[in-house]
């Protein structure tokens, strides 16, 4: 089956600061990509997502970039604020009519003010 | 926020116990995903109900069972409960047609079995 590897578990950044969270996939099959944010206590909240047939997305301080070759895609948020502390799973969702998804394990982001 | 919605909130159970949880999906969706949170996981894919029908499962035991009603709302029903069933359970809406497979979730209900 579909294995997700997802790095780092823990980041802390400064407000201001960059940040970027990486995910790894292994099945070939897999076509579609988002990426979720979820608060302390709260559900899991789309921020961004992408499909097989894109290499990159964008919007506003959140973007998306996926290498389907090396079977790799990437969070990247930039000008990071303390509101945007939350862990974040990405997922890869294999297609097909009857779909699978699999999450990664999540990345607990900490931006100090 | 979401048109997701589930109930209960929070559930306790003891072992061997059988719980039924529910969903009710945003609207003009047909499609509901069922997952498991444990503790400091990410979300584990239980199975997907599509038209009333499953539509996919993860690695889950037959004890985890489900149902999409017409309206679809759905039911997750878990039988002779494990003390490592405890977890947060997730539905998630979506409306599958093409390449639409944009999840909304549900607030969760979080279940302690004793």
């Amino acid at each position: 089956g579909e294995n997700v590897e997802q790095h780092p578990s823990t980041l802390s950044v400064q407000e201001g600061d960059s940040a970027v969270i990486k995910c790894t996939y292994s099945d070939s099959a897999s076509n579609y990509f988002p990426w979720y944010k979820q608060e302390l206590g709260k559900r899991p909240q789309l921020i961004i997502d992408i499909r097989s047939n894109v290499g990159e997305k964008k919007d506003q301080r959140i973007a998306v970039t996926l290498n389907k070759t090396a079977k790799h895609f990437s969070l990247h948020i930039t000008e990071t604020q303390p509101e945007d502390s939350a862990v974040y799973f990405c997922a890869a969702f294999k297609g097909g009519g009857s779909y699978i998804p699999t999450f990664g394990r999540g990345t607990s982001l900490i931006v100090h003010p | 926020e979401t048109g997701v919605t589930q109930s209960p909130t929070h559930l306790i159970k003891t072992r061997g116990q059988q719980v039924t949880l529910r969903c009710s999906s945003q609207s003009g969706h047909n499609t509901v995903s069922w997952y498991q949170q444990a503790l400091g996981q990410g979300p584990q894919f239980i199975f997907q109900y599509y038209r009333e029908e499953e539509n996919g499962r993860g690695n889950f035991p037959p004890r985890f069972s489900g149902l999409q009603f017409p309206n679809y709302s759905s039911e997750l029903n878990v039988n002779a409960l494990e003390l490592d069933d405890s977890a947060l359970y997730l539905c998630a809406s979506s409306l599958l047609r093409g390449n639409q497979e944009t999840q909304y979730f549900g607030p969760g209900t979080r279940l302690l079995v004793l």
